[in-house]
């Protein structure tokens, strides 16, 4: 079955603790990209990569960093998370950068830092 | 930074009345998109549109994109209580890794 599969699904976690949210999909999809949602402010894109070892910077990627070293994982690293950082993440992959592929979607890791 | 804006952002309505959903920018997108999300779940789309001007139909779904490229709708024709959902539009540019989201439109549909 094609997916994006994020894990974990739920983490509560302390100020300072290093994490790191995996993503990874079966599709052999180019391009993935990492979203936080919070209420009222839909998805924010925190980093997407157009290929392998190609990354890039979305609008709120301050206090994250991601890696590409294979097709199919896409891991964000959150160093020292901070309460701010407490969101539901989405993990996402499409064919090609290009705007007319489908994005599928992981189903969400909420993570809570305290 | 390209901006989307989505209106209304709640909207409570009885089974079989109709709907329209708003998505505008100042910006030009190459393509724009629109998804559903239910609760606990990843978006899941539901259309693309790419050209100015351009209709596309989805059951009782209607989506259309602006001809300048800046804004579109969904038209939700006798909704129905499972059309309750998060409505995403998002817009992207052609080989650009950047995608901008809407804030959302929160529907309910009441039996």
């Amino acid at each position: 079955e094609a997916q994006v599969t994020q894990n974990p699904r739920y983490l509560i976690t302390v100020t300072g603790k290093k994490l790191t949210v995996t993503c990874s999909q079966n599709m052999n999809h180019e391009y993935m990209s990492w979203y936080r949602q919070d209420p009222g402010l839909g998805l924010r894109q925190i980093y997407y990569s157009m290929n392998v070892e190609v990354t890039d910077k979305g609008d709120v990627p301050e206090g994250y960093k991601v890696s590409r070293k294979e097709k199919r994982n896409f891991p964000l690293i959150l160093e020292s998370p901070s309460p701010n950082q407490t969101s539901l993440y989405f993990c996402a992959s499409s064919l090609t950068p290009r705007g007319d592929t489908e994005a599928f979607f992981g189903q969400g890791t909420r993570l809570t830092v305290v | 930074t390209q901006l989307l804006e989505q209106s209304p952002q709640f909207l409570s309505i009885q089974e079989g009345e109709n709907l329209t959903v708003y998505c505008n920018s100042s910006s030009v997108f190459s393509s724009l998109q629109w998804y559903r999300q239910e609760p606990g779940e990843g978006p899941v789309l539901l259309v693309t549109v790419v050209t100015g001007g351009e209709v596309k139909k989805l059951k009782r779904l209607t989506f259309q994109f602006g001809d300048a490229r800046k804004d579109s709708s969904l038209h939700i024709t006798a909704a129905q209580p499972g059309d309750t959902g998060l409505y995403l539009c998002a817009g992207r540019n052609t080989n650009a890794g950047k995608s901008t989201f809407g804030d959302g439109t929160t529907l309910t549909v009441k039996p």
